[in-house]
């Protein structure tokens, strides 16, 4: 079946604009996770979202960065007044949820450079 | 908070031969959840390996082994018969066993298979 798709595949963007990123999850998939790769870095935690519980934020560096996720399956990563230090590959993954699924099935990333 | 350390940056190996990546993390949980990811140039994480905490037995899938050891909370990840393909950016990751199921990533080591 298909995979985790993200969109746009790379992005550039002035300082001070708004972004969003797009990730269509594995369906079926109920648990949704947004990292972010910085250069020369690990994967970095932003959000997840399991089902119809309120998301765990506790990665999000700002308040500038915000996530949504529209009917159990598509989300939307938002970065607002871009700044050069948000450049970087964004990857979501998304997991099958429930006991037991802790693989985590990741998506060709979106690479964001603010210029 | 839970650490994931990746020692070598940066490590080459001949094609056919065998090479080890090392991993050390840092926890207080018992129940939990360690991975292998694979990152071609691609920018695709796939999963190499997983393994439970629970399980004294060392997970393997055909040329890829770990050497999983608890009470010193290591867990290197042995390549054998290294092939072309194996050419990427590996990472050692930590999950919980408990209810998110966020991940938590070394920086990675740059694995290169000569030819």
């Amino acid at each position: 079946g298909a995979g985790v798709s993200q969109s746009p595949s790379n992005k550039v963007t002035e300082k001070g604009k708004d972004v969003e990123l797009r990730c269509d999850p594995i369906s079926g998939h109920t648990a949704l996770y947004w990292y972010r790769q910085s250069l020369g870095q690990g994967l970095e935690f932003l959000i997840y979202f399991q089902g119809n519980s309120a998301p765990d934020k506790s990665g999000l560096p700002s308040d500038r960065f915000s996530a949504e996720r529209t009917g159990g399956s598509v989300s939307t990563l938002t970065i607002q007044r871009t700044q050069q230090e948000d450049s970087a590959v964004y990857l979501c993954a998304s997991s099958p949820g429930g006991a037991g699924s802790y693989e985590q099935y990741f998506g060709p990333g979106t690479r964001l450079t603010v210029t | 908070a839970q650490t994931v350390t990746q020692s070598q940056p940066e490590m080459s190996v001949q094609e056919a031969e065998t090479v080890t990546l090392s991993c050390t993390y840092d926890t207080s949980e018992n129940n939990y959840y360690l991975f292998w990811y694979k990152q071609p140039p691609s920018r695709q994480m796939i999963l190499v390996i997983r393994q439970e905490a629970y399980k004294q037995q060392n997970a393997t899938e055909n040329r890829f082994s770990v050497n999983f050891q608890k009470a010193a909370k290591s867990f290197s990840l042995k390549i054998s018969d290294s092939q072309l393909g194996d050419t990427a950016m590996y990472f050692c990751a930590w999950g919980s066993g408990g209810s998110n199921y966020k991940l938590t990533f070394g920086k990675g080591t740059l694995l290169t298979v000569n030819p």
